[in-house]
């Protein structure tokens, strides 16, 4: 079985600071990835995704992606935090049983100080 | 519609009554899936469906769970006699092709 490992349930950065939030996975076979962010009282939105091709993926709001298969890595920058990045942000891998069931992180919540 | 609709958005449940969750996914999609989320943990999932058909419903935590989507568009997912265990946000996601799921804003289930 497929599963997500995010380093830290939080994260605290200035605004203006690098942002590098990590996801290892774990997958016997070449995986789907995703980021997602969970603004207070709000569903999950889709950041960026990894299929096939690129490694280096660029998503929504100025993050990106590096897929690393040899790191079994997918972690989640952006060069300069903002006030408005702050939420629960959630890596997620499809478990590849011939649909798309999502498997998710336990999340890593970025505060952003001023 | 524009996105996945989900009804209510908060429910507050006394133990043991029974609950109904609605959603109104993408149309045109053809899966719909129903994922729980605890307080502090990332979403888990629960149940999916292609058009009308349940297909996995490997993740539903006991028999008191039970979702349903008669028509292939609107799914509901009830839960029987509810338990403080039970409090959580449940999530439902639509999607038809492309490996990306759309989700809705979730209604957050409180047992008391």
């Amino acid at each position: 079985a497929q599963s997500v490992t995010q380093l830290g349930s939080h994260l605290s950065v200035s605004e203006g600071a690098l942002v590098l939030l990590r996801c290892n996975y774990s997958s016997s076979v070449p995986p789907y990835l995703f980021w997602y962010v969970q603004y207070p009282n709000q569903g999950l939105q889709l950041l960026l995704k990894y299929t096939t091709g690129a490694t280096l993926v660029k998503g929504i709001n100025g993050f990106e992606a590096e897929f690393k298969k040899s790191e079994t890595s997918f972690h989640l920058t952006k060069p300069s935090a903002h006030m408005s990045d702050a939420a629960e942000y959630f890596c997620a891998v499809i478990q590849n049983t011939g649909f798309q069931k999502l498997v998710f992180g336990t999340g890593t919540r970025l505060l952003v100080s001023p | 519609g524009a996105g996945v609709s989900q009804s209510p958005r908060y429910k507050v449940a006394k133990r043991g009554q029974d609950v109904a969750l609605r959603c109104d996914p993408i149309s045109g999609h053809v899966s719909l899936f129903w994922y729980q989320q605890a307080l502090g943990q990332g979403p888990e999932f629960l149940t999916y469906f292609q058009n009308e058909a349940q297909l996995d419903k490997s993740g539903l935590p006991s028999d008191r769970f039970f979702a349903e989507r008669p028509e292939g568009s609107v799914s509901t997912l009830k839960i029987q006699r509810t338990q403080q265990e039970d409090s959580a946000v449940y999530l439902c996601a639509s999607t038809n092709s492309g490996a990306e799921a759309f989700f809705g804003q979730g209604t957050r289930l409180t047992v008391v």
